[in-house]
């Protein structure tokens, strides 16, 4: 059961670089999430999808961008690396509003 | 003032005891409680879910709600040391959205 597939699991980024960061559902759900975790700081919000076509922000969204093209995928951009954006990276999806959420693996980034 | 807090811990116990977990939130408009275990490099998993004010007992999981206090506790009784994780609470208003606890390790020590 595959379930959130998050990739890649681990990099590092030199300050000024752009990656993106991909993740993938097979379970059909309408919403999906991209949080961020910092040490003794919980989740944080940094954007979400309701559907294909259609984001919103979070919380923590400067420096992120987002794009939901199909149901499955919901892909997070970080366009300027800066070292306040090393932090662990959860996507996650849910099949609606109240609805279990469902978390991926997490992505471990370092910005140096 | 977060709006949720939790005592980050560790909380180290022996194995077979008791472990109370504390939540407090500010929002009045949180209306769902959910209790999420994290082991150490994976994501976070639901462990349970409550609405209003009362107790909801899983196994040897019990969640409480206080909304009068707006205090959230998660107790496990009969602890093992797989146990062993952080646990978030995340109190959830009524469009869905959920606001994280800072989480607390938990340690249970055979």
């Amino acid at each position: 059961n595959a379930g959130v597939t998050q990739t890649p699991k681990f990099r590092i980024l030199k300050i000024g670089q752009s990656m993106t960061l991909q993740c993938t559902q097979d379970m059909n759900h309408n919403y999906m999430y991209w949080y961020r975790q910092d040490p003794g700081m919980g989740l944080k919000l940094i954007y979400y999808s309701v559907g294909a076509g259609i984001t919103d922000k979070g919380e923590v969204p400067n420096g992120y961008n987002v794009s939901r093209s199909t149901t499955e995928d919901f892909p997070l951009r970080l366009e300027l690396a800066a070292p306040s954006q090393t932090s662990v990276y959860f996507c996650a999806s849910s099949p609606g509003q109240g609805n279990t959420i469902y978390f991926g693996e997490g992505s471990w980034l370092t910005v140096v | 003032q977060k709006e949720v807090e939790q005592d980050p811990g560790p909380l180290s116990v022996p194995e077979g005891a008791i472990v109370s977990l504390n939540c407090t939130y500010s929002n009045s408009a949180f209306q769902y409680f959910m209790w999420y275990r994290q082991y150490s490099r994976k994501g976070p998993e639901l462990l349970m879910y409550t609405y209003s004010s009362g107790n909801k007992e899983d196994g040897r999981f019990t969640a409480q709600v206080d909304k009068s206090s707006k205090y959230i506790s998660l107790f496990i009784r009969d602890s093992q040391p797989s146990d062993s994780a952080t646990y978030l609470c995340a109190p959830t208003d009524s469009w869905g959205k959920l606001q994280f606890g800072a989480g607390t390790q938990v340690v249970v020590t055979p």
